[in-house]
């Protein structure tokens, strides 16, 4: 029983491709949140969703682009890969944005860009 | 930016209390310190979190000085299982939200 799930795990593309990573949670919970972890092992926020609504926005290009059809499901689409976008990608979620409730990861999604 | 140090490295053996210092300093009066462990190729997983007050689980306790400036994470017995890189979180707030930002962690290796 995965509590955040993220497909695919592993993806390798070419440059100029347009990919998506799905995130499913089946916690109830209403936040969820897209982190990116580089080659250096930096974990750092890009988005953060709260029942749908976008309420964390990092400095990330305007190439990625998420999005929430609901509450249990953040999805990532990338356009125009660049191989700077190789890293690890982690979906994560918690009960809400404001209460400090712990935040809950997903294994990760490897991008490759090749 | 990371709010926390934490050293680059540590070891312990097997049996024995893993203790994991960080730094805080400009911590604010309400932010909390939380520590995640990302065991290699997995996803991080949540450790503890406190505010001001010593905080005990069934994985680990966490002291926090008390001008908050630092904290230590100790894992009282530690296992090869433990060997992860344990990350030191300062929780950020914001207007609608509030955002955990990263260190570059602690690499702990547990020795047989």
């Amino acid at each position: 029983d995965t509590a955040v799930s993220q497909t695919p795990k592993y993806l390798v593309t070419q440059m100029g491709n347009d990919k998506s990573i799905k995130c499913e949670q089946n916690l109830g919970h209403d936040t969820m949140y897209w982190y990116k972890q580089d080659s250096k092992k930096f974990l750092k926020i890009m988005f953060s969703y709260n029942n749908k609504e976008l309420i964390i926005n990092e400095t990330v290009p305007n190439r990625f682009s998420p999005k929430s059809p609901d509450k249990a499901h953040l999805n990532l689409h990338i356009n125009s890969l660049e191989l700077g976008d190789s890293a690890v990608y982690f979906c994560a979620s918690s009960q809400s944005a404001i209460s400090g409730n712990t935040i809950y990861f997903g294994e990760g999604s490897w991008l490759t860009v090749v | 930016d990371a709010k926390t140090t934490q050293p680059p490295s540590m070891d312990c053996a097997e049996g024995r209390a893993a203790n994991l210092p960080c730094n805080h300093s400009t911590i604010s009066g309400n932010e909390y310190v939380y520590w995640y462990r990302q065991i290699h190729s997995q996803g991080p997983q949540y450790i503890i979190h406190g505010l001001k007050n010593n905080e005990t689980n069934e994985m680990a306790s966490l002291i926090i000085t008390e001008d908050r400036k630092s904290s230590t994470l100790i894992l009282p017995h530690a296992t090869l299982r433990d060997t992860a890189v344990y990350y030191c979180i300062v929780r950020v707030s914001m207007d609608s939200s509030y955002k955990l930002i990263f260190g570059s962690g602690t690499r702990l290796l547990v020795r047989p």
